[in-house]
């Protein structure tokens, strides 16, 4: 069963911490993907790669970073918290070629105070 | 660039009542489509998806969606709802992007089952 797991369910941070979420994938896809979720405004991207070392922007990228150094590993790096980044965020991953359905994990609940 | 709208953010249902989930998106390109559903404290799975033939595709859990090009929808139809199917439900669009695929969510729609 394909499965994408990710390192924290809860977390809670202090404002101007360095945050890492770690995110695992055991499909050998070539894509994974992050994503913030927040109520009424759905899912908005904020970085994905589409290869080991490779990562793109998306569409809320700043104050975080990323980092892929092995093809099933995707981490997400807040250098310094700050209490609008107060978010369920979630991970996905998805293979190449054609249209292809991403796989979420179960998503890490981050509360900066 | 390619949008998606739900307008419905809370759509309340009876049990076995039909419902329907409304999805409008717009992309200049051709696109594929697909709905997520979201149960609570999980993450997104994928419902169904919408590529090439047949604009009628199907869940294997009763769902189903019409793709219709002239109006740009898709909705997300039931005729029976099931308590269990109480979840948050995401419309998604993906188009091909400078050489990789973007999928766009929509904002969401939470289904409420009433008993």
């Amino acid at each position: 069963d394909v499965k994408v797991t990710q390192s924290s369910r809860y977390l809670v941070k202090r404002t101007g911490e360095k945050v890492f979420l770690e995110c695992v994938q055991d499909m050998d896809h070539e894509n994974m993907f992050w994503y913030r979720q927040d109520p009424g405004l759905g899912l908005r991207l904020i970085y994905f790669s589409y290869d080991v070392k490779m990562k793109e922007k998306g569409d809320i990228p700043e104050g975080y970073s990323v980092s892929r150094e092995k093809k099933e590993r995707f981490s997400l790096i807040l250098e310094s918290a700050s209490t609008n980044q107060t978010s369920m965020y979630l991970c996905a991953s998805g293979g190449s070629g054609g249209a292809y359905e991403q796989y979420f994990g179960p998503g890490t609940r981050l509360t900066v105070t | 660039a390619q949008s998606v709208t739900q307008l419905d953010s809370q759509v309340p249902v009876f049990e076995e009542a039909p419902v329907e989930l409304r999805c409008n998106y717009s992309s200049s390109v051709s696109v594929y489509l697909f709905w997520y559903v979201q149960y609570p404290n999980q993450g997104l799975q994928l419902l169904l998806k919408y590529l090439s033939g047949s604009t009628l595709v199907e869940s294997i859990n009763g769902f189903e969606a019409e793709f219709n090009k002239s109006q740009t929808s898709f909705h997300l139809r039931k005729p029976s709802v099931h308590i269990s199917d109480t979840a948050e439900y995401f419309c998604a669009v993906s188009d091909r992007s400078g050489g990789y695929q973007k999928v766009t969510f929509g904002t969401g729609t939470k289904l409420q089952v009433i008993p």
